[in-house]
């Protein structure tokens, strides 16, 4: 899977969005770009994922550049409850199939008053 | 839709002995992956069991294994507890093998190891 580069941490006040960069230059054209979060001391929380276009959810929007080496994921009004640690990963396709998160450091999220 | 379950939530064992972890998937799901947490290695890959057989291995040692039931539930054994293995172990499920489903992840189980 290709390797990921996120800033360690980010600050941002409530109400506003939260916009965290990815850098996964070596990323392959079968590659997905998956988002997932953990809340301190819970287990990691899928947020969102994509291939080569933009998605949106209930939670969260993931822009993917055109090149595909970089994606960001937008919290629209980030809340207090989404103070945590953001992992970006980048999944493709294991011989014999199957499932793998390789999760790098992240990012701790700080959303404050 | 219940999600994952892990059990037990929290555990203490001394070094040396053996400890057993349990994950219930979501219902439907056949793939079932183990992490383990720690804060000096983050979170690191265990093996994924998918229809009862283990198809992807972290690497780990051979003190940690692991099987997966009909039902699709799975354990974790680690025998020969060291200090070092105390850690969040984690537990997700998931529906298949196509890369582009997403895993959903338990509340773990916190062992600590003494």
């Amino acid at each position: 899977d290709a390797k990921t580069t996120q800033p360690p941490s980010m600050d941002c006040a409530e109400g506003r969005a939260a916009n965290l960069p990815c850098n996964h230059s070596t990323i392959s054209g079968n590659e997905y770009v998956y988002w997932y979060r953990q809340i301190h001391s819970q287990g990691p929380q899928y947020i969102i994922h994509g291939l080569k276009n933009n998605e949106t959810n209930e939670m969260a929007s993931l822009i993917i550049t055109e090149d595909r080496k970089s994606s960001t994921l937008i919290l629209p009004h980030a809340t207090l409850r989404d103070t945590a640690v953001y992992y970006c990963i980048v999944r493709g396709i294991l011989t014999g199939g199957g499932n793998k998160l390789t999760f790098g450091t992240g990012t701790q999220l700080k959303v404050e008053l | 839709k219940a999600g994952v379950t892990q059990t037990p939530r929290y555990l203490i064992k001394t070094r040396g002995q053996q400890v057993t972890l349990s994950c219930s998937p979501i219902s439907g799901h056949r793939s079932v992956s183990w992490y383990q947490q720690t804060p000096g290695q983050g979170l690191q890959f265990l093996f994924e069991y998918f229809s009862e057989t283990q198809r992807n291995k972290g690497n780990f040692p051979g003190r940690f294994s692991g099987r997966q039931f009909s039902n699709s539930r799975s354990e974790m054994n680690v025998s020969t507890l060291e200090l070092g293995d105390s850690a969040l172990y984690l537990c997700a499920s998931s529906s298949g093998s196509r890369v582009g489903t997403e895993a959903f992840f338990g509340q773990g189980t916190r062992l600590t190891v003494v």
